[in-house]
């Protein structure tokens, strides 16, 4: 069964730096793309960026790139999501999620179970 | 960017037909996604390529795709079908994953 397994919530300050994580299991890690999806409180999906842990190949949306970090270790199956200096506003529910391509489109099949964020004084 | 308009609410009774529309430019041209989210749950792949379903999903969910509107038909509705659905589409541009807004469909 393929699996994501995200890493806990977790409550943070204001300029505080964070790493999550995703674990994958019952397929080739390194074969596929992970992303990275955001969804704010009350709101709908963003779509973050995504790395290929074969060779770390790693894309970001415009609206995120340089606000954090994508980044995996294929030894353990694990991708990350990593904050350098957190803001308020960064406080949201975070998913990671396997992009599989079936025609010449590309969708998510399989997500993790979200990873919360609360980014508090 | 490519951008996905979702009416933000569907009601529909137990056992009917829903029906929930996704605009876009000439959106017949793409593969349209949907996605079923429960509170409080992660999303799932309900829809995939405008029409077909994963391995696990009722045949009570169903889409179709042409012009400048793709829609998302649950039939037999059921009290347990209460969630916000999301359409997405893949745009080979520097944005290429792109979500609506996201409807709540509500069961009376």
């Amino acid at each position: 069964e393929v699996q994501l397994v995200q890493s806990g919530s977790e409550v943070k300050k204001p300029g505080e730096s964070l790493k999550i994580s995703c674990k994958g299991s019952g397929y080739g890690f390194t074969s596929y793309w992970i992303g990275w999806v955001r969804q704010m409180p009350g709101q709908g999906l963003e779509w973050m960026g995504i790395i290929y842990p074969g060779d770390s190949d790693t894309r970001y949306s415009p609206s995120f790139q340089g606000q954090v970090t994508i980044s995996a270790d294929k030894s353990i199956s694990t991708a990350y999501l990593q904050w350098a200096s957190l803001k308020a506003s960064d406080t949201a529910m975070y998913y990671c999620a396997r992009p599989i391509q079936y025609t010449s489109s590309w969708s998510f099949d399989c997500w993790g179970q979200g990873t919360l964020v609360t980014v508090s004084p | 960017s490519y951008v996905l308009t979702q009416p933000p609410s569907v009601s529909v009774a137990p056992g009917q037909t829903a029906r929930i529309t996704c605009g876009g430019n000439n959106i017949g041209s793409q593969s349209v996604h949907w996605y079923q989210q429960k509170p409080g749950q992660a999303p799932v792949l309900v829809v995939y390529d405008d029409s077909d379903r994963p391995s696990g999903i009722p045949e009570r969910f169903s889409g179709s795709n042409s012009g400048n509107t793709a829609t998302l038909t649950i039939t037999r509705v059921e009290a347990g079908d209460e969630a916000d659905y999301y359409c997405q589409v893949w745009d080979s541009t520097s944005d290429p994953w792109v979500f609506g807004g996201g409807t709540k469909l509500t069961v009376l």
